[in-house]
């Protein structure tokens, strides 16, 4: 099983969509969450943080959700420039190193 | 924001030569460098952790006599494919933090990533 795993997609939706993209992660002792975004052929880019108690920034929404380690990523009023490939990120606690386990990503594109 | 830069952006290369890949990172100090691999339409891969003035820990499945990782400075570490074959082809990405000053406490530092390299072994 993958530590991250993630729907591929790809997610085709008209702009102004909501769409909604899930995650679930295996190691249950992971510290922090993470949304990026990885435009084709660049390098991935943090979106936001996530946390037990939700979180939004602008049109974007992140939920944790320990006990069944899942995550999910909320994206309303969806625009052109938000098609990327949106990767679920974790933290794994492994003593104090600061290692990061990437989804294989989830492929958005919004259409005109 | 943190910047970060690799170099070269792309390379291509014949099989069996090395190539040296290196990150740098341009406004702080990264006391933690991190090597990732990304094949097509798959996830980032980490390779390697590499903290400086020390030798680099290799994830499971890496080879390290392959992939040497040199970390002599706060701003600088380097990757070096040695004898690469078309397998090794790939996107190779680094990323660098800046951890908290007491080994193993503090909260998560965010890596901040270099631009990636494209490796093209013919």
């Amino acid at each position: 099983r993958k530590e991250v795993e993630q729907d591929p997609g790809p997610f085709n939706v008209p702009e102004g969509a909501t769409v909604a993209f899930n995650c679930t992660y295996s190691n249950s002792a992971s510290q922090s969450f993470f949304w990026y975004r990885q435009d084709c052929r660049k390098e991935p880019k943090l979106l936001m943080s996530v946390y037990s108690s939700g979180n939004e920034d602008g049109r974007f929404t992140a939920q944790l959700n320990r006990a069944s380690q899942y995550i999910s990523l909320l994206i309303r009023d969806s625009k052109l420039s938000d098609s990327a490939t949106y990767l679920c990120v974790v933290n794994k606690a492994s003593g104090s190193a600061r290692q990061l386990t990437f989804g294989s990503g989830t492929q958005l594109t919004v259409l005109p | 924001g943190a910047v970060v830069s690799q170099h070269p952006s792309w390379v291509i290369c014949k099989s069996g030569t090395s190539v040296k890949i290196e990150c740098r990172s341009l406004d702080f100090q990264a006391t933690t460098m991190f090597w990732y691999r990304q094949f097509p339409k798959q996830s980032l891969m980490l390779m390697a952790t590499s903290n400086e003035g020390s030798k680099a820990t290799y994830e499971q499945g890496v080879e390290k006599d392959k992939f040497l990782i040199n970390h002599a400075s706060l701003t600088l570490s380097t990757l070096t494919v040695t004898s690469a074959h078309p397998e090794d082809s790939s996107f190779y990405i680094c990323s660098a933090s800046q951890l908290p000053g007491l080994a193993g406490g503090g909260t998560y530092n965010e890596q901040f990533f270099g631009p990636g390299t494209r490796l093209t072994v013919l």
